[in-house]
């Protein structure tokens, strides 16, 4: 399976701040990346997919402005939590798969996030 | 509407077998994942099927009938280990990925 690495692992921050999170691919070229949200106890929730040179695709209901992605090359992914708030605390996971629609999606370690 | 049904908790004694199954209704249907999730990790990836059968990958198999809309995930000498969450997500016609809520399996010594 591909190798997956997130930064930072767990972030602290206060209400009102931008947070941004990395995913890199470490070991493929992934077209396509998606990053997840998950609340304690609950399914992973897809918040948007994102292909290398192109705008992300988001979910209903996911706020485009407030979550912002850059997919700027085959190994690497960002997403921006801007002006953070209390109820944007998760565990944010991004996932790499390989060209074809059909190749399994690896996932990242996650990011613990935590707005006082 | 599309869901996945597969149950809240189950626990199991060490060394023995479990079977952890999973309905599914989708728009389409591209294939069925099974993935790990220790708590407080991201999921590992343990199992595709796209097929109906049985495949089988160690200690671990997974059962698919496309037309019972119907999968199971047998982990055979369970190990304290083997606690954790177990997703099922099915991939749909629009090779998006539908997950469930997932299992919470609790091994005792």
């Amino acid at each position: 399976g591909a190798v997956v690495s997130q930064h930072p692992s767990r972030v602290i921050c206060k209400s009102g701040t931008s947070v941004k999170i990395e995913c890199r691919s470490l070991d493929f070229q992934a077209t396509t990346m998606f990053w997840y949200r998950q609340f304690p106890k609950k399914s992973l929730m897809l918040m948007a997919t994102s292909n290398e040179g192109s705008k992300a695709t988001y979910e209903q209901g996911v706020e485009k402005d407030k979550f912002l992605i850059n997919h700027a090359s085959l190994t690497l992914s960002t997403l921006t939590v801007t002006s953070a708030h209390p109820e944007d605390s998760s565990f944010y996971i991004c996932s790499v798969k390989a060209g074809s629609v059909q190749e399994t999606q690896y996932f990242g370690p996650g990011t613990r996030l935590l707005v006082l | 509407g599309q869901n996945i049904d597969q149950p809240t908790e189950m626990t199991a004694t060490e060394g023995a077998i479990v079977q952890i199954n999973c309905t599914y209704q989708t728009s389409g249907f591209n294939g069925l994942f099974w993935y790990q999730q220790h708590a407080g990790e991201a999921p590992t990836f343990l199992s595709y099927n796209v097929l109906d059968g049985l495949e089988e990958k160690g200690r671990f198999s997974s059962f698919l009938s496309r037309s019972k809309g119907y999968s199971y995930l047998l982990l055979k000498e369970l190990q304290m280990k083997d606690s954790a969450s177990y997703l099922c997500a099915v991939m749909d016609s629009n090779y998006q990925l539908i997950w469930g809520a997932g299992t919470k399996l609790i091994i005792k010594p």
